[in-house]
Formats: structure tokens, C-alpha cells, sequence
């Protein structure tokens, strides 16, 4: 089953403790990326990737790092997780837009609620 | 930079009839795709459906469809025969692809609240 998986799902941690949150896609996928989604702003890009090795930030970078070390595996990484940091994490997917599959569909994991107190 | 407006944070409809939900989008570009999804209290984001700017056709999925307007920058999605199951936070989204790894530009969402 084609998917992207995510974990924790949920997790309540403390200031200052850091933390990964792990994502894979067994879809082959070259691009990767990770969105937070907060009330009344939608989902916001925080990093992507387009290949491995190659990350870039997106709108909301500040607190976050990422690695792509193999294709199939895009963690996020807070340092140093702070309150304004809670929030509901998504990983998503997708073939590269020059390839004779691409739809424009991203494919979303299943989210990450995170709590730092 | 893109910015994608939703202009109603909640809408109710009765079971069986038809709801439409507003979206306005600003771009300078003039390929891209629109998108509309579905976030029920599972969170799971689920596409509902996709519209290419390039195509003139407006998009439809069984009781789905949408109305595009390039010219006015306007992506509406229609929700015909509304079921309990269609409960939940609407987003509608906008992608340059191949733009900061084909990033999806999302507006604040509508909160969808089908009543038996």
C-alpha cells in the first residue's frame, strides 16, 4: 500500500527536550517536505526537499532542522522544541513535477499532534 | 508570493442539499493547479479534487465539482446531495510545481458541519 508514515502521532514533551519526529514514503517519491497547520493559517511549509541531500527552507524554518539521507526518509528535528512549537505536524510526497507521473497531488501522512509544555 | 483566501470559517448545510465554499487565491503565475481537501476529525488530509489553471473545464468528482474563474482568481467547491460523512475542515490549496519542491500554498479553511 502506497503510503507515508509518520511518527509519534502524538507526543507532549517539555521546553528544551528535543525531539524527532521520523517520516518514510515507500512511494519512490522524490520530493518531500513538512507542513505545520495551526488554527485559521491553514498549512504552512516549514522545510522541503527535492532530492537526497538537497534541503531547502520553506515559509516557517525558525526552530526546525531537517536531513535527507535516503530517498525514502525525511525526519524533522527540533533542538530545542519551544511552546510555540505545539502544533499539528504533517510529512508529505511527491514525484517531482518533470515526471511523466506527476498529478500535482501531494500525498500527506497521518500527522503528528505535538505538545511542548 | 502567493496567498490563498477562505472567507468563510464555518458553513452548515442539511443532509441532502447543496453547500458551496468560497475561495480566492492572488498569483502572478499562469500555471498552476488548484487544489480543494478534506480534513475530517481523523486529520488525515485527503484530496477532493484538482483543477489545472491551463484547462478551461471546471473539475468534477461525482458530487463534487468546482467553479473556476482564472480571471477573477476564484476556485469555489460545490458540494452536491451533502452526506453526514462530508463533515469536516475544507482546505482549499495552490501549487506552482516545481516551486519550492512543488509547495502547497494553503488558505485558513472552512469548517464544514453537515446536520442530519
Amino acid at each position: 500500500e502506497a503510503q507515508v508514515t509518520q511518527n509519534p502521532r502524538y507526543l507532549i514533551t517539555v521546553t528544551g527536550k528535543k525531539l524527532t519526529v521520523t517520516c518514510s514514503q515507500n512511494m519512490n517519491h522524490e520530493y518531500m517536505s513538512w507542513y505545520r497547520q495551526d488554527p485559521g493559517l491553514g498549512l504552512r511549509q516549514i522545510y522541503y526537499s527535492m532530492n537526497v541531500e538537497v534541503t531547502d527552507k520553506g515559509d516557517v524554518p525558525e526552530g526546525y532542522k531537517v536531513s535527507r539521507k535516503e530517498k525514502r526518509n525525511f525526519p524533522l528535528i527540533l533542538e530545542s522544541p519551544s511552546p510555540n512549537q505545539t502544533s499539528l505536524y504533517f510529512c508529505a510526497s511527491s514525484h517531482k513535477w518533470t515526471s511523466g507521473t506527476f498529478t500535482g497531488e501531494l500525498f500527506f501522512g497521518e500527522g503528528s499532534r505535538l505538545t511542548v509544555l | 508570493a502567493q496567498t490563498v483566501t477562505q472567507s468563510q470559517p464555518e458553513m452548515s448545510v442539511q443532509e441532502a442539499e447543496t453547500v458551496t465554499l468560497s475561495c480566492t487565491y492572488d498569483t502572478s503565475e499562469s500555471n498552476y493547479y488548484l487544489f480543494w481537501y478534506k480534513q475530517p476529525p481523523s486529520r488525515q488530509m485527503i484530496l477532493v479534487i484538482r483543477q489545472e489553471a491551463y484547462k478551461q473545464q471546471n473539475a468534477t468528482e461525482n458530487r463534487f465539482s468546482v467553479n473556476f474563474q482564472k480571471a477573477a482568481k476564484s476556485f469555489s467547491l460545490k458540494i452536491s446531495d451533502s452526506q453526514l460523512g462530508d463533515t469536516a475542515m475544507y482546505f482549499c490549496a495552490f501549487m506552482k510545481p516545481s516551486n519550492a519542491g512543488n509547495m502547497l500554498t494553503f488558505g485558513g479553511g472552512t469548517r464544514l458541519m453537515v446536520k442530519p
